[in-house]
């Protein structure tokens, strides 16, 4: 049972576009929704987390669109630019429980 | 550096040989997750410990797997008799508490199994 379903697996965007990728979780017990950026032969870094008391957060160039009720979040990338460039994973987490569930990532490449 | 430090960066082993990948976490932290990344694929969680305790083991493979985090010492996860499917990148996290909610991760171990 996969609990979080990320989509699209890659998306391509021309620099200056807008990059929208989406998630979407099953347990309702998930209290915490980060996004993680991953450069190739590095590990994940945290570019921005959202907790669902709000519908959205926003900083710099991303945001992150949260509709509980749908029990989905996405990721928008304002102005993409090639240094963009690298695989999205999003995540989610019951703070109660420890461990975070990913989803399977998305390759992003901003073409210049 | 005071992030995450994973060690060796990059192992290579034969088939039936034993892997050991260490993970010291970020000062002050003392909880530590293990997760495997197949290539192409996403984070699939294997293990979180505390020190001395394994909290949350539900990913990890019955057999030939294990970790641990001692009191003194970085957080351990030990393969034994590795076969080709073991082959892939694993990376430590960790946070302060275990009800916080950034995960810090490191940089890595690539595990090559010949």
């Amino acid at each position: 049972q996969q609990q979080v379903k990320q989509s699209p697996q890659s998306l391509i965007v021309q620099k200056g576009g807008i990059s929208i990728i989406n998630c979407a979780y099953e347990n309702t017990a998930f209290d915490y929704f980060p996004w993680y950026q991953q450069f190739p032969g590095k590990g994940p870094a945290l570019l921005i987390a959202i907790r669902p008391d709000v519908s959205e957060k926003k900083e710099g160039r991303f945001t992150i669109s949260f509709n509980k009720s749908a029990k989905q979040f996405s990721l928008h990338i304002m102005d993409s630019q090639p240094g963009d460039s690298a695989t999205y994973f999003c995540a989610a987490r019951n703070t109660n429980a420890g461990k975070s569930t990913f989803g399977d990532g998305t390759t992003l490449t901003v073409k210049p | 550096n005071a992030g995450v430090m994973q060690n060796p960066r990059h192992l290579v082993r034969r088939r039936g040989q034993e892997a050991r990948l260490r993970c010291s976490p970020m000062k002050g932290h003392s909880h530590v997750y293990w997760y495997r990344q197949l290539p192409e694929e996403g984070l699939k969680f294997m293990v979180y410990l505390q020190k001395e305790n394994i909290i949350d083991e539900s990913g990890m493979p019955k057999e030939r797997f294990s970790a641990e985090f001692p009191k003194e010492g970085p957080s351990i996860l030990r393969i034994q008799q590795v076969v080709r499917g073991d082959s892939a990148a694993y990376f430590c996290a960790s946070t302060i508490t275990g009800n916080t909610g950034e995960l810090f991760f490191g940089e890595g171990s690539r595990l090559t199994v010949l």
